[in-house]
């Protein structure tokens, strides 16, 4: 069983729509959870970073933690073209050591 | 956020031969780094290097590669012999409050 899971896509949507993206893991000793964004061979740009379950807001994106099932999303509201990227999640159990999910890719059209 | 640069942005080597991989924080930092992440595939961590020793290893870091932090500022990877399964996106990351990445050099072993 792999450790994270993440529906690589790609995901295509209409500007202006709500985006969800979603990783499962199996090991509960995570605690940091973590979503970058990567454009096309660029190094990975961080979005987001949580340590607990609920919800973290940040303008356009919310994280959303669900220790409990071992369930992580980020959501996108009003998908700009420029959202276009491949999304990372990213998790760590104490150290920055992290396991990364394959990535979703995602396409914006206008 | 902090500003990681890469050096060189692409490496080209034949098989067998030695490259290193520099990494140049601005801010002092003092953990650092290694991922890569081959052609489709998953972000994967190499190495961290905390006040200039090893802390911690995964098992693709094996005898072929070493870190170091030869003057106190630059932070550099080197694979002694170079294989074509060497071929991947190399990213130095370090920490602030949270982990942030370069830009990558793109390692491809001919």
């Amino acid at each position: 069983q792999k450790e994270v899971e993440q529906d690589p896509g790609p995901l295509s949507v209409p500007e202006g729509a709500i985006v969800s993206l979603n990783c499962t893991y199996s090991n509960s000793a995570f605690q940091y959870f973590m979503w970058y964004r990567q454009y096309s061979r660029k190094g990975p740009e961080l979005l987001m970073y949580t340590y607990s379950s609920g919800n973290k807001e940040d303008g356009r994106f919310t994280a959303q933690v669900d220790k409990s099932s071992k369930y992580i999303s980020l959501f996108i509201r009003d998908s700009q073209p420029s959202d276009s990227a491949t999304y990372l999640c990213a998790l760590g159990a104490g150290s920055y050591q992290l396991t990364f999910g394959k990535g979703t890719k995602l396409s914006v059209i206008p | 956020e902090p500003e990681v640069t890469q050096t060189p942005s692409h490496q080209v080597t034949q098989m067998g031969q030695e490259v290193i991989l520099r990494c140049v924080p601005i801010s002092n930092h003092l953990y650092f780094y290694w991922y890569r992440q081959i052609l489709g595939q998953k972000v994967e961590f190499l190495v961290s290097f905390y006040n200039n020793e090893i802390s911690e290893k995964s098992e693709i870091f094996d005898d072929q590669f070493s870190v170091e932090r030869p003057d106190g500022s630059n932070f550099t990877l080197k694979i002694r012999s170079t294989k074509l399964e060497d071929s991947a996106m190399y990213f130095c990351a370090m920490t602030g409050k949270k982990l942030f990445f370069g830009s990558g050099t793109q390692l491809s072993v001919l």
